[in-house]
């Protein structure tokens, strides 16, 4: 099974400062089609996971751009580039090329300092 | 617009079985395949399970397999899952969530706490 390893776990991060989220697989994740099925979600609190990111850059319709994917191979980031308050919450990678299963990263928490 | 409306959670004792469902709708559901994938409470998110479009291929999470069966009626819009010989480890939030080449739409969950 592919391990996905998110940090940091928690993300302490002042308004309008950048931020931004690892995510490591332990296998590469180029399908045999040549897409990378790396993606990222949002889960505010007590809210079910919003898709944000796909295939590690395309951004979902009516997420702002603020929120950027990149990446390749084993390592992907997301980043924030000025955090808002409505940012807050649980981020969560998850890979889709080599399935079953298909895993998820830790999640990762942000917060307001 | 998508939506994915589960149902069926409750409160089990350990050794027995629950049925959720989950109904869809804002999209041509037989055309897509759908995932099972839950979240313990206050932990990450678990993939459970997955069916194709027409239902004829699923595979589970080694954790669930013998004891979990996904299906669905593209019939009625529907999604199943049928959870059997539960257990506490079990308890989480389930959701319904769609598949398009990537996991993309889910639903709101149901709670399934199993317990004595």
């Amino acid at each position: 099974d592919v391990v996905m390893t998110q940090s940091p776990l928690s993300l302490p991060v002042t308004l309008g400062q950048p931020a931004s989220i690892s995510c490591r697989s332990s296998q590469n994740l180029v399908h045999s089609d040549g897409t990378t099925y790396l993606t990222w979600f949002q889960q505010r609190p007590g809210q079910s996971p919003r898709r944000l990111i796909y295939q590690v850059s395309k951004r979902d319709s009516g997420v702002p751009d603020r929120f950027s994917g990149s990446g390749s191979g084993t390592d992907f980031t997301l980043t924030i580039s000025r955090v808002e308050a409505e940012d807050v919450g649980i981020y969560h990678c998850m890979q889709g090329t080599h399935w079953p299963p298909w895993t998820f990263g830790q999640g990762t928490k942000v917060e307001i300092k | 617009e998508v939506q994915l409306v589960e149902s069926g959670g409750g409160l089990v004792q350990p050794g027995g079985s629950l049925r959720l469902s989950c109904a869809a709708s804002g999209f041509t559901f037989s055309t897509y395949w759908m995932q099972w994938v839950r979240q313990a409470p206050g932990k990450g998110l678990e993939w459970v399970s997955h069916i194709t479009g027409d239902g004829g291929g699923t595979t589970y999470a080694d954790s669930v397999r013998g004891r979990f069966t996904i299906s669905r009626d593209n019939a009625k819009n529907t999604l199943y899952l049928q959870m059997n010989s539960l257990r506490v480890e079990d308890t989480a939030v389930y959701y319904c969530v769609r598949d398009n080449f990537g996991v993309d739409f889910w639903g709101q969950g149901t709670l399934v706490t199993v317990s004595s």
